[in-house]
């Protein structure tokens, strides 16, 4: 079974403030994919990124990075210098290689960039 | 760029009452998925559609049923509406084969459906 632990319910920091959200999964899959994805609060998901298990080097974009440690089971998102448009809730997700997606979701950390 | 076109926006039903969402994927995906995101709470997935066909269940109570159509746009359809039905509910297409290197899935703004 699948399974996606976000340990931090509720961040806060202050704005310019880096903060880094964590993700932990579980699969018995050797291929799988992992993605983040923003939630503001008008609701709406936005992806973000997508990673796949045979990749292993981390990301950068912008403000944002990705990295991807297998050995742990981590796929941690980092925000360099916060802006207040950075608050949502931001979901890590894992997917597995069986060709029809059925992505599971972790919990969501709730990030609130304070001006 | 289109994108993922959910409708209604709200939708506000009583107790017992039927609903129906719809989902309008994005040209040319021919994958549709289906999630319930209760307050507080991360999407859960409840069912999927390839090619007109289901290719995956989730949580989906026996009360809501969906398709997809030959456009491949999808709709979802809540019967018996129970208050813990309250929810966003979100539609993702992809571009998707079977078997073959998943894609990332784009979300449609997602439904809300108030229960009374």
């Amino acid at each position: 079974a699948q399974k996606v632990t976000q340990a931090q319910t509720e961040i806060s920091v202050v704005e310019k403030e880096d903060v880094t959200l964590d993700c932990v999964y579980e699969t018995r899959d050797t291929t799988y994919y992992l993605f983040w994805y923003k939630q503001p609060p008008s609701g709406e998901l936005v992806f973000l990124i997508r990673r796949n298990s045979f990749d292993e080097q981390n990301e950068i974009s912008g403000r944002y990075s990705w990295n991807f440690q297998k050995s742990t089971s981590s796929f941690n998102f980092t925000i360099t210098a916060s802006q207040v448009v950075d608050s949502a809730v931001y979901f890590c997700a894992l997917a597995d290689s069986g060709g029809y997606q059925k992505v599971t979701f972790g919990i969501g950390t709730k990030l609130q960039v304070i001006p | 760029a289109a994108g993922v076109i959910q409708s209604p926006r709200h939708l506000i039903k009583e107790k017992r009452e039927t609903a129906t969402l719809k989902c309008y994927p994005i040209p040319r995906h021919d994958t549709v998925y289906w999630y319930q995101q209760g307050p507080g709470q991360d999407p859960q997935f409840l069912i999927s559609f390839y090619e007109k066909m289901q290719s995956d269940k989730g949580s989906i109570p026996d009360r809501f049923s969906a398709q997809q159509f030959s456009d491949y746009h999808s709709e979802l359809n809540m019967s018996s509406l129970e208050l813990g039905d309250s929810a966003l509910y979100f539609c993702a297409s992809s571009l998707a084969i079977p078997g073959a290197t998943n894609e990332k899935l784009f979300f449609g703004s997602g439904t809300q459906l108030s229960v009374l």
